[in-house]
């Protein structure tokens, strides 16, 4: 079935450990993105990418780091783990961005501790 | 600043209708999107307005006015399945989505 694949589901976390959230696509599409989702907020855009090869920052891009080598993976860094980053992380997906719907993976909930 | 509201929380009647509405204020406007979220999942795409008037779709509409910066999504003949929160997004001037908080939506029977 075509669609995004997140992994690790889920994970605990020590505060200062490196991390790498992942994230495949199978759609061939070009846009991609990493949201945080924290109970009473909105998504959150982390980073995301028009195309392979481009990234860019979103609202709230301290922290974390992103690649995009090619068209289906864009895997999510977190270099040194702090615990206000203990949130659930959704990648997503678009044709394009801005006016095309964004297909989400079903999300990693991070804890750090 | 950038900001979209909606209302925490609502609560409807299996069968009946419910409308939630949001409203914004964004750097620039490129389409407005809703979105349904269950709990412990992925939120899923339900439509998209970028000129004002009403999309229906099945069950649900959703509704545009660019001049007063504001959005409802009509939900029919409402199911428990139905039970979800329900996100509503601005695509801004830089193509970026601007996330409201999401209105919980608590059907009984």
């Amino acid at each position: 079935i075509a669609g995004i694949t997140q992994a690790p589901t889920s994970q605990i976390l020590a505060a200062g450990r490196r991390m790498t959230l992942r994230c495949t696509q199978d759609m061939r599409h070009n846009a991609m993105y990493w949201y945080r989702q924290d109970l009473g907020l909105g998504l959150r855009l982390i980073h995301y990418s028009n195309t392979a090869g481009t990234t860019g920052k979103g609202e709230v891009p301290d922290g974390y780091s992103v690649s995009r080598a090619n068209t289906d993976d864009f895997p999510l860094t977190l270099a040194s783990a702090v615990p206000s980053q203990t949130s659930v992380y959704f990648c997503a997906s678009s044709e394009g961005m801005g006016n095309q719907p964004q297909h989400f993976g079903d999300g990693t909930r991070l804890s750090i501790l | 600043g950038q900001n979209i509201d909606q209302p925490t929380e609502m609560t409807a009647t299996e069968g009946a209708i419910v409308q939630i509405n949001c409203t914004y204020q964004t750097s620039g406007f490129n389409g407005l999107f809703w979105y349904q979220q269950h709990a412990g999942e992925a939120p899923t795409f339900l439509s998209y307005n970028v000129l004002d008037g009403l999309e229906e779709k099945g069950r649900f509409s959703s509704f545009l006015s660019r001049s007063k910066g504001y959005s409802y999504l009509l939900l029919k003949e409402l199911q428990m399945k139905d039970s979800a929160s329900y996100l509503c997004a601005v695509s801004d001037s830089n193509y970026q989505l601007i996330w409201g908080a999401g209105t919980k939506l608590i059907i009984k029977p």
